[in-house]
């Protein structure tokens, strides 16, 4: 079965520091891949999507940046960390269809200090 | 472009009743799914159930049931016989056919089910 991994689950940072959030897939091949934030107490917002190695696209542009060099591994960056960077980061893959549902990873809830 | 819209930000229901929670979308593409999400204070994303657009029937998942209408783009989420257990954030989605098939959120709906 397919299973989605994100870590770590919880991170504080400081102001400037650079990040790196991993998010993994088990259990399918070539995946769509998403990112999404979550402010608190708020909704999902579509950071990044991926249909392949190498091909990804942004929705919102701001200090983040997403990499997929693996077929199932989707990395979430920054070089230089921002307050409001901080809230909920959630990794999701889907199977490239338009009628199944996307599968979350359990969240990153970063809080940059 | 996709847009999802939840208009109520705060919803609440006593356990055993019914409860809607409503969502607007708007789409060119006339192939495109919908999805509603739960999400408890832990932050995982349940997924409830599927709408798609082509679907003469409304679905349904056992308590949930979706009151699908195309010509209004909208697709509600009833809960049936609400529960404790139901308190949480829910979240209205749509993934359209085309490009690169986004799955595109709305801001959510705060459901508190009380005793």
């Amino acid at each position: 079965s397919q299973t989605i991994h994100q870590w770590p689950a919880t991170l504080v940072q400081p102001v400037g520091s650079p990040l790196s959030l991993e998010c993994t897939v088990e259990g399918t091949s070539n995946p769509n891949l998403y990112w999404y934030r979550q402010a608190a107490g708020r909704g999902l917002q579509l950071l990044f999507y991926s249909i392949g190695i190498d091909q990804i696209s942004s929705e919102v542009p701001q200090n983040l940046s997403a990499s997929r060099p693996q077929d199932r591994q989707f990395i979430l960056s920054s070089k230089k960390l921002l307050l409001s960077d901080s809230g909920f980061y959630l990794c999701a893959w889907g199977d490239g269809t338009v009628n199944t549902e996307a599968f979350f990873g359990q969240g990153t809830r970063l809080t940059v200090v | 472009a996709q847009k999802i819209t939840q208009t109520q930000p705060g919803m609440f229901v006593q356990e055993k009743e019914a409860v809607t929670l409503d969502c607007t979308y708007d789409t060119s593409d006339p192939s495109y799914g919908l999805f509603w999400y739960k999400q408890p204070s832990s932050g995982e994303m349940i997924f409830l159930i599927y709408q798609g657009s082509y679907d003469q029937q409304n679905a349904t998942e056992g308590r949930y049931s979706l009151n699908f209408q195309k010509a209004r783009k909208s697709a509600n989420l009833v809960i049936s016989a609400s529960q404790l257990g139901d308190s949480a954030m829910y979240f209205c989605a749509m993934r359209e056919n085309t490009g690169f098939q986004k799955l595109v959120f709305g801001t959510g709906t705060r459901l508190l089910v009380s005793p």
